[in-house]
């Protein structure tokens, strides 16, 4: 089936150190994003990317950095430039005509 | 910019009771799109329906209806007699299109508990 594969599920970081989410996809879609989610907070975007090898900021995109080398793959590097990383992550997919997002099931960062 | 204010942070109901969750949105661009998607106690988003800016016509699925009215930017969603399944997380997001397709942006969501 196809769908949107995020990993892992649970994540802990220490201070000082940058971790990598993983976001993979086999439905052929264009399109990725990564978007944060904290209480209260509704979902915000952090870094999309429209096609391989090309990604544009989004509103909160200070501490992480991302590449898309392969369509199928996006994935997240949050650095130990972000402040206050601990969050929910989403990952995100969609074809660029087609403006219906599938989403991951979610990476959940703390940090110790 | 673009806008999606939910001002229900928490809504409560009793099993059966309808409810409406309310979303208002801001944009300048005269196509786009808005989005209703419900989010779980396991996280993942589920997309509910996408609507246009050029359709207007309410919508019903099943126990979910719909009222998109332009003259006052709402995006309102209903359910009707509510189900203790429905206690989730409900965004409403929007998506620009004149602007050069932009990814979506979200409202801060309504959790909705239904008590049995």
């Amino acid at each position: 089936d196809g769908g949107i594969t995020q990993s892992p599920k649970y994540l802990f970081r220490k201070e000082g150190q940058n971790v990598t989410l993983s976001c993979e996809q086999n439905l052929n879609h264009d399109a990725m994003y990564w978007y944060r989610q904290d209480p209260g907070q509704g979902l915000r975007l952090i870094y999309y990317s429209q096609i391989v090898n090309d990604f544009q900021k989004g509103d909160i995109a200070e501490g992480y950095s991302v590449s898309r080398e392969k369509k199928e793959s996006f994935p997240l590097t949050v650095t130990s430039a972000q402040k206050n990383p601990t969050a929910f992550y989403l990952c995100a997919s969609s074809k660029v005509v087609d403006r219906g997002y599938t989403f991951g099931s979610g990476t959940r960062l703390t940090v110790v | 910019a673009q806008k999606v204010t939910q001002a229900q942070t928490e809504i409560s109901v009793v099993e059966k009771e309808d409810v409406t969750l309310d979303c208002v949105y801001e944009t300048r661009d005269t196509t786009y799109y808005l989005f209703w998607y419900k989010q779980p106690p396991s996280g993942e988003l589920v997309f509910l329906i996408r609507r246009n800016s050029f359709d207007e016509q309410n919508e019903i699925s099943g126990r979910y209806s719909w009222n998109f009215q332009k003259s006052t930017s709402s995006f309102n969603f209903t359910i009707t007699a509510s189900q203790v399944v429905d206690s989730a997380v409900y965004f409403c997001a929007l998506s620009e299109v004149d602007s050069g397709n932009t990814p979506l942006v979200f409202g801060k969501g309504t959790r909705l508990s239904v008590i049995a």
